[in-house]
């Protein structure tokens, strides 16, 4: 079974400022992938970045970048130089035959 | 990039109706769509996975035969949700797997309120 926790229901950060986002799961496989995706208002799910498991590097995507701890199962999300538009639900993922969502983290920027 | 039509993005019904709800994948092949349910503030909640040609498999505590799901074509997905009740109102959500790389898009949501 797949279990995905995001222990932080809501955060906050200044603009420009970093933050981190925390997720941690469960899971018996190996290979398997990891995801956050953030949900503005509009509810459209966006894919923020994605990890492979079998990927021992960090992904990164611009402002964003993942801290993978694979023994630990352990997958936060850094969000450098943060901006208004990043305020959000975000929420983290796991994937083997389909995709388990944590509970989310709701995100606000402060001008 | 990959889109996947969600249809129609809200719809009111009166209790006891029946609702489809279309998922359409339009530049890519799915041969795996996934329908999720979403209450306000909370996460999304896998309800049954929809496979190309076979019966659609629904997690714990879903009951199949009131949400019916077919998934007749390659780019086609649907979920009707029959009889509905006012507690089926919430935020409904597909997603189709690409079989040519397994990128998952999804659709746009579909609010239901039963009235």
């Amino acid at each position: 079974a797949q279990t995905v926790t995001q222990s932080q229901p809501e955060m906050s950060v200044q603009e420009a400022e970093t933050v981190t986002l925390s997720c941690t799961y469960d899971t018996s496989e190996s290979d398997y992938y990891l995801f956050w995706y953030k949900q503005p208002p509009s509810r459209q799910m966006i894919l923020v970045i994605r990890q492979e498991a079998y990927k021992q590097q960090n992904a990164t995507e611009n402002r964003f970048s993942v801290n993978f701890q694979k023994a630990a199962k352990s997958f936060s999300l850094k969000i450098s130089d943060s901006q208004l538009g990043d305020a959000a639900m975000y929420f983290c993922a796991t994937l083997l035959n389909d995709m388990r969502f944590g509970a989310g983290t709701r995100l606000t920027v402060k001008p | 990039g990959a889109v996947v039509s969600q249809h129609p993005s809200w719809v009111i019904c009166k209790s006891g109706t029946s609702v489809k709800i279309e998922c359409r994948s339009l530049d890519f092949q799915a041969t795996t769509m996934f329908w999720y349910r979403q209450f306000p503030k909370q996460s999304l909640m896998l309800m049954a996975t929809s496979n190309e040609g076979s019966k659609a498999t629904y997690e714990q505590g879903v009951e199949k035969d009131k949400f019916l799901i077919n998934h007749a074509s390659l780019t086609l997905s649907t979920l009707t949700v029959t009889s509905a009740h006012p507690e089926d109102s919430s935020f409904y959500i597909c997603s189709a797997r690409d079989v040519s790389n397994y990128g998952y898009t999804f659709g746009s949501g579909t609010r239901l309120t039963v009235v």
